[in-house]
């Protein structure tokens, strides 16, 4: 079992439109969570970052933390076809810094 | 500005050659890593180093090699190249828990 599981999609919805995108993991010791994007031919650049549980948003983007559930989300209100690009939820422990990430899920807006 | 770069961008190699990827990063980060990443599989971590003279092997680290002779640099070597090492490296840097910085990418082609 991977310790990082995400639905590699890939998911297309209309302009405007609200996306979910979500990670489950296995190791209990993770306590940072961030959320990358990544488009096309590019490096990965941090998009979202919370540590341990709970709600952050920053504009349109609101990520989710559920420890005790072990589940992570990210959503995306009023999508906008420069969203469209391939998202990847990341974590670590905190002590090792050692970041372990999901397959990504590949998003397209339609306009 | 501080940044972190990779080169070649792009390198077709033999098999059996050894080839060494660059990366350079100028936030004087003490933690650097590598990853692979392929269809399917997201971003697998390589090899990681915490600081001059320490490194550490990954999830998939096999016919991969690093060391870090100063806080700059974390060239990766790959002993005998093999066509399974075809993929799209990344190299990233970070500070204790904070945001891990990647490059560019390099894409390596392994004929």
């Amino acid at each position: 079992q991977k310790e990082v599981e995400q639905d590699p999609g890939p998911l297309s919805v209309p302009e405007g439109a609200i996306v979910s995108l979500n990670c489950t993991y296995s190791n209990s010791a993770f306590q940072y969570f961030m959320w990358y994007r990544q488009y096309s031919r590019k490096g990965p650049e941090l998009l979202m970052y919370t540590y341990s549980s709970g709600n952050k948003e920053d504009g349109r983007f609101t990520a989710q933390v559920d420890k005790s559930s072990k589940y992570i989300s990210l959503f995306i209100r009023d999508s906008q076809p420069s969203d469209s690009a391939t998202y990847l939820c990341a974590m670590h422990g905190g002590a090792t810094n050692k970041l372990i990430f999901g397959t990504g899920t590949l998003l397209a807006v339609q306009p | 500005d501080a940044e972190i770069t990779q080169s070649p961008r792009h390198k077709i190699t033999e098999t059996g050659r050894q080839v060494t990827l660059a990366c350079h990063q100028t936030w004087n980060h003490n933690n650097m890593f590598w990853y692979r990443q392929d269809l399917g599989h997201g971003l697998r971590l390589i090899h990681y180093s915490y600081g001059v003279q320490d490194t550490n092997k990954g999830e998939v680290s096999d016919g991969y090699s690093v060391s870090r002779s100063n806080t700059e640099d974390l060239p990766l070597t790959l002993e005998s190249a093999a066509s399974s090492q075809t993929s799209v490296y990344f190299c990233a840097s970070s500070e204790s828990s904070d945001e891990a910085f990647f490059g560019q990418g390099t894409r390596l082609t392994v004929v």
